[in-house]
C-alpha cells in the first residue's frame, strides 16, 4: 500500500483535460509544498513534470499543471494529447526520515 | 547534458548483499545543494524512495529499509555506491538513480534508466 493515493486510471478524449488528484496527510502533502509529480512512459525512466506543487521544469509544456488544498494534491492536463498516454505518479517530503513518498500511479488512457 | 547510469548485476541470490553503482554527469556533488537518491519500483508497481546522499555527505534512508541500506559517494570518480544487505525475492524490482538539484528543490530532476534486479535462487 503505498504512502499517498491515487486513483489506478483516468482518461479523456484528445483536446480534452483531465485531473489527477493524490491525497497524502498533514506530515507529507499538507505539510510541505515539496509535491513533485513524474510521467513514466512503458520502459521508460520517469521524467519529472511538476515541482513544489506547480513549478515546472523548463521543457515541459503549460498543459501540465499542478495545484494543492489542504491534504490533497492535483496534477491537470490541458488539451490531451496522445503522447500524454502514460502512468503518472505523485510524491511528497515527508520529513528527514523517509524524504520522498510516492503514490501507487495513474495510469493515463488518452481514447 | 546531465545523465545518470545504474550498473549491478542483474541477478543476485537470497541472503546476498547487492551493490548498484550509478555512475554520473553533468554535475558534481560537490557542489552545494546536489544530492543522489536510489528509488527501486517492482514490477508493475509504485516507485518506493530507498536513501539519498548530499553534497555535504549527509545520508538518509527509509525508515524500513535502513538497517539494509547504505549509501556512499566517490565524488572524484562522479559515483554513488548503494549496498542493499539480506536481499529477499520481494525485492525484485527496477533500481533507479535520481539527482536532486537546487533548481528543483526536494524532486529527482534526472533520472537513469534504471536497471532491473531479479532476487532468486
Amino acid at each position: 500500500q503505498s504512502a499517498l493515493t491515487q486513483p489506478p486510471s483516468a482518461s479523456g478524449s484528445p483536446g480534452q483535460s483531465v485531473s489527477i488528484s493524490c491525497t497524502g496527510t498533514s506530515s507529507d502533502v499538507g505539510g510541505y509544498n515539496y509535491v513533485s509529480w513524474y510521467q513514466q512512459h512503458p520502459g521508460k525512466a520517469p521524467k519529472l513534470i511538476i515541482y513544489e506543487v506547480s513549478e515546472r521544469p523548463s521543457g515541459v509544456p503549460d498543459r501540465f499543471s499542478g495545484s494543492k488544498s489542504g491534504n490533497t494534491a492535483s496534477l491537470t492536463v490541458s488539451g490531451l494529447q496522445a503522447e500524454d498516454e502514460a502512468d503518472y505518479f505523485c510524491s511528497s517530503y515527508a520529513g528527514s526520515n523517509n524524504f520522498d513518498v510516492f503514490g501507487g500511479g495513474t495510469k493515463l488512457t488518452v481514447l | 547534458q546531465v545523465t545518470l547510469r545504474e550498473s549491478g548485476p542483474a541477478l543476485v541470490k537470497p541472503t546476498q548483499t547487492l551493490t548498484l553503482t550509478c555512475s554520473f554527469s553533468g554535475f558534481s556533488l560537490n557542489t552545494g545543494g546536489m544530492c543522489v537518491s536510489w528509488i527501486r519500483q517492482p514490477p508493475g508497481k509504485a516507485l518506493e524512495w530507498l536513501a539519498r546522499i548530499d553534497w555535504d555527505d549527509d545520508k538518509f534512508y527509509s525508515t524500513s529499509l535502513k538497517t539494509r541500506l547504505t549509501i556512499s559517494k566517490d565524488t572524484s570518480k562522479n559515483q554513488v555506491v548503494l549496498t542493499m544487505t539480506n536481499m529477499d525475492p520481494v525485492d525484485t524490482a527496477t533500481y533507479y538513480c535520481a539527482r536532486i538539484s537546487p533548481n528543483a528543490a526536494m524532486a529527482n530532476d534526472y533520472w537513469g534508466q534504471g536497471t532491473l534486479v531479479t532476487v532468486s535462487s
